[in-house]
Formats: C-alpha cells, sequence, structure tokens
C-alpha cells in the first residue's frame, strides 16, 4: 500500500525565516514519483517539483529546495529567507504503479 | 496561458438536490480528474477519466456521477446533494503518463444544508 505522511499540519514563522516542510512516504513499487504543490489562499493547486525514484539529486530553485532521502523514504521541502506570499497549504504526492496520493498537507502562515 | 476553469467558486444547494459542477481545460489533456479536499483528509480521489466517454471510480465515488462527452470538459454530478457532501471540490487535469504533474482548477466549495 502506498502512503504519504506530513505530519506536520500547521507551521507558523516570521518573514525571513527558513522553514523545512516534512514528507515521508511508504511505497513498495520500485519506480514512483515524488511531487509537491502548493495552494494559495486562492485554492488552485500549483506544481511546484517532481522527482523519480532513480534521481536522489537535490533540487534549489530560487528560494525553494528539495532533499529526496530514499534510504529515510524522505522528500523534504525547504524554503529560505520566507515570504508573506509563501503562505499557503503545501501538499506533497506520491505517484507509483497504480495512482497518486497525496498527503494532508501543511499550512504554512508566514508572518510579517 | 493554460487553465482549468471550474464553473462556479460557491454554491450552496439543499439535501436532495441535484447537483453539477463543471470543468473545463484548454490544453487538450487526455486526463482528467475530480478531487474533494477536507481538512485533515487531504485530497481524495473521486473520479476520474483518461479520454472522452471514459470513466473510472477512484476512492470516494459513492453519491457522485461523472460524465465526459467532450475531451475538454468533464463534469462531475451529485445525485441527490447530502450534507455530508459539504467540500472544497478540486478539478485537474494532466498528459497522459504516469509522471504527468497535475493542473488544477481554483476549487468549487459546495454547502449543502
Amino acid at each position: 500500500a502506498q502512503k504519504v505522511t506530513q505530519a506536520q499540519t500547521e507551521i507558523s514563522v516570521v518573514e525571513k525565516e527558513d522553514v523545512t516542510l516534512d514528507c515521508v512516504y511508504e511505497t513498495r513499487d520500485t519506480t514512483y514519483y515524488l511531487f509537491w504543490y502548493k495552494q494559495p489562499p486562492s485554492g488552485e493547486l500549483v506544481f511546484l517539483i517532481r522527482r523519480n525514484s532513480f534521481d536522489e539529486q537535490n533540487e534549489i530553485s530560487g528560494r525553494y529546495s528539495w532533499n529526496f532521502q530514499k534510504s529515510t523514504s524522505s522528500f523534504n521541502f525547504t524554503i529560505t529567507a520566507s515570504q508573506v506570499v509563501d503562505s499557503a497549504v503545501y501538499f506533497c504526492a506520491l505517484r507509483g504503479l497504480d495512482k497518486l496520493i497525496f498527503g494532508t498537507g501543511t499550512l504554512l502562515a508566514v508572518q510579517p | 496561458d493554460v487553465k482549468v476553469t471550474q464553473s462556479s467558486r460557491y454554491l450552496v444547494k439543499r439535501t436532495g438536490e441535484k447537483v453539477f459542477l463543471e470543468c473545463v481545460q484548454d490544453m487538450d489533456h487526455e486526463n482528467m480528474f475530480w478531487y474533494r479536499q477536507d481538512p485533515g483528509l487531504g485530497l481524495r480521489l473521486i473520479y476520474f477519466s483518461y479520454d472522452v466517454k471514459m470513466k473510472e471510480k477512484g476512492d470516494i465515488p459513492e453519491g457522485y456521477s461523472v460524465s465526459r462527452e467532450k475531451k475538454e470538459r468533464f463534469s462531475l454530478i451529485l445525485e441527490s446533494a447530502s450534507t455530508n457532501q459539504t467540500s472544497m471540490y478540486l478539478c485537474a487535469s494532466r498528459v497522459s503518463g504516469v509522471n504527468g504533474e497535475l493542473f488544477f482548477g481554483e476549487g468549487s466549495r459546495l454547502t449543502v444544508l
């Protein structure tokens, strides 16, 4: 069975702080894909990143970075120097051979 | 700019009413999906469609049906709305293939009284 766990329900930080959103997954598939989506207050989920199971290279995109570690089944997301515009719900998702499943999301509130 | 458009952002309906939620995408995507989002439960798949006139049940199809008569349009139907169907409904689309990312609409918040 597949499972995605986002243990942090809500995180509150002050602007310019760094913050890491955790994502732990379970799957028996050897080939799978991991995703992060952002849902701002407007409601529309926006795709941030995709990683396949054979590519453990970390990725950086501006203030965003992702750390994929198969040894711990984790795909964590770090925002450096957070801004108010980063306030949103962030979802981690896993797609194996069967279907795509989402975690329950982490609400990030960045205070000015 | 690519887009998934959901016809209604907010709806209020009465128990027993028939409800139609419409979704249109302009990206010529084969696959379309309906999710519902509830606090603490994340996104749960209701129905999806791989192509025109095709439909597959997701994880929570009970109480819902769908229609896909045209490639760009995927409708979710609540035959007889109930209060436990009060939720945020999200439509999404993507190209075929296991690794394609989803493109989402802004959601339809349905309240059933």
